[in-house]
């Protein structure tokens, strides 16, 4: 079966830093995004890791681990509009599949 | 680029009424299309994939005579909800893979659509 994890809620302090993990094991990979969703919206894209390593953009990075089946996505200086729910999803065979994902709350 | 619209927003229709819901790429070209149903403080799940010119590719437990889907041409998708019931109410999402991309893995999505059935 597919599995991904996340947890499922995360507290934070504006101005800090936040490492939100994610395993997976899921039949195939072709690569791993990671999705922001605030209430009542659509979720928009972050980031997308196909090989290993760090990948870094602004505030945000995500890193890939294929061998642990593992993935972060980390986020800097945490601002309050940060708060929202962080989907990671690993494609495979063209399908995107989901965790559940983790509310992230923001505390000024 | 890779804009993908919604239409409606959102729909209040009463039970037993069928409600049409439109999914569209703007400024790409879509062979493939995904319909996303999300409950409250619940990840997305796929429904269907939407494949231009073929029939839909539905998931485990979702009824094809229920939720009809219609992929005409490379940019427009339809969800139809036939009979709809309170149980269907729910957060409606579409995404669309860009073939004109490298790799086409990422799918960019729309904005949702509210149901609500009365």
């Amino acid at each position: 079966g597919q599995n991904i994890d996340q947890p499922t809620e995360m507290t934070a302090t504006e101005g800090a830093i936040v490492q939100i993990n994610c395993t997976y094991q899921t039949s195939g990979f072709n690569g791993l995004f990671w999705y922001q969703q605030h209430a009542g919206e659509a979720p928009t894209f972050l980031s997308y890791n196909v090989l290993d390593g760090l990948e870094e953009k602004g505030r945000f990075s995500s890193f890939l681990s294929r061998s642990k089946g593992y993935s972060y996505l980390l986020l800097k200086e945490l601002q309050m509009k940060d708060s929202a729910s962080y989907l990671c999803a690993v494609t495979v065979n063209y399908q995107l599949i989901w965790g559940a994902g983790t509310k992230l709350i923001i505390k000024p | 680029g890779a804009v993908v619209s919604q239409h409606p927003s959102r729909v209040i229709c009463k039970s037993g009424t069928s409600v049409k819901i439109e999914c569209r790429s703007l400024d790409f070209q879509a062979t493939t299309m995904f319909w996303y149903r999300q409950f409250p403080k619940q990840s997305l799940m796929l429904m269907a994939t939407s494949n231009e010119g073929s029939k839909a590719t539905y998931e485990q437990g979702v009824e094809k005579d229920k939720f009809l889907i219609n992929h005409a041409s490379l940019t427009l998708s339809t969800l139809t909800v036939t009979s709809a019931h309170p149980e269907d109410s729910s957060f409606y999402i579409c995404s669309a893979r860009d073939i004109g991309t490298g790799e086409g893995y990422e799918q960019y999505f729309g904005p949702g659509t509210r149901l609500t059935v009365t």
